[in-house]
């Protein structure tokens, strides 16, 4: 059965306070992880897709890298506003575009 | 304005209510989802659409169901046979167009309660 595990499941930062989260899959043929950002009562917005191992991606303050079992999302000098849940999401190469998703991380960053 | 528009915001249903949730986009994409968002929890596939006239159920279709007569909508029906209808539920839509993998894109969801 296919898995995504993330951690921790809430994180509190400063200002200013690098970290990591993490996201654990075992899937057969992954063919693509997704990371999205989750507000309180909004839909998930979509923010990056990964296809290989050693793929990375980078947006302001957000680097997501993927290895063959589980990707990061680097999140360097946080600001408040970077406060959200971030969901991860894999397809894999027999579920057609269904998506299974972790349960999330919730990032606080306190000014 | 393009987007997912989900209607209504809040939804209270009675027992033995069936409550029919809206999902319309004009974002001219050929697939369409319906997730279930629980406390605590990930994200589950209640039912899908990959084009019009067809549909298939997901991990947790009982008490659910679907239609798809046009590209731009895809209402969902909680009925009296789902005895837990209390969360958040969330479309969302992906285009069939370009590279396989374009991810989906959600609207701004429905939260549904029991009265």
């Amino acid at each position: 059965e296919d898995q995504v595990t993330q951690s921790p499941e809430a994180l509190r930062l400063q200002e200013g306070e690098s970290s990591s989260l993490n996201c654990s899959y075992t899937v057969s043929g992954l063919r693509g992880l997704f990371w999205y950002r989750q507000d309180p009562g909004k839909g998930p917005e979509f923010l990056f897709t990964l296809y290989s191992a050693g793929e990375e991606k980078e947006k302001e303050r957000l680097k997501a890298t993927l290895t063959k079992k589980e990707s990061f999302l680097h999140i360097t000098a946080p600001k408040p506003e970077d406060s959200a849940t971030y969901l991860c999401a894999v397809r894999q190469e027999t579920s057609g575009s269904r998506l299974t998703f972790g349960e999330g991380t919730q990032l606080t960053v306190n000014p | 304005d393009g987007g997912i528009t989900q209607s209504p915001k809040y939804l209270f249903r009675k027992e033995g209510q069936n409550v029919t949730l809206s999902c319309e986009q004009n974002l001219n994409h050929d697939a369409m989802y319906w997730y279930r968002q629980d406390p605590g929890q990930g994200l589950r596939l209640i039912y899908y659409s990959q084009i019009v006239n067809d549909f298939q159920k997901g991990d947790i279709a009982e008490g659910y169901s679907v239609s798809r007569e046009k590209k731009e909508s895809f209402p969902l029906t909680v009925t009296s046979a789902q005895k837990n209808p209390t969360a958040f539920y969330l479309c969302a839509t992906k285009t069939g167009q370009g590279a396989g993998n374009q991810p989906q894109h959600f609207g701004d969801g429905t939260r549904l309660s029991i009265l």
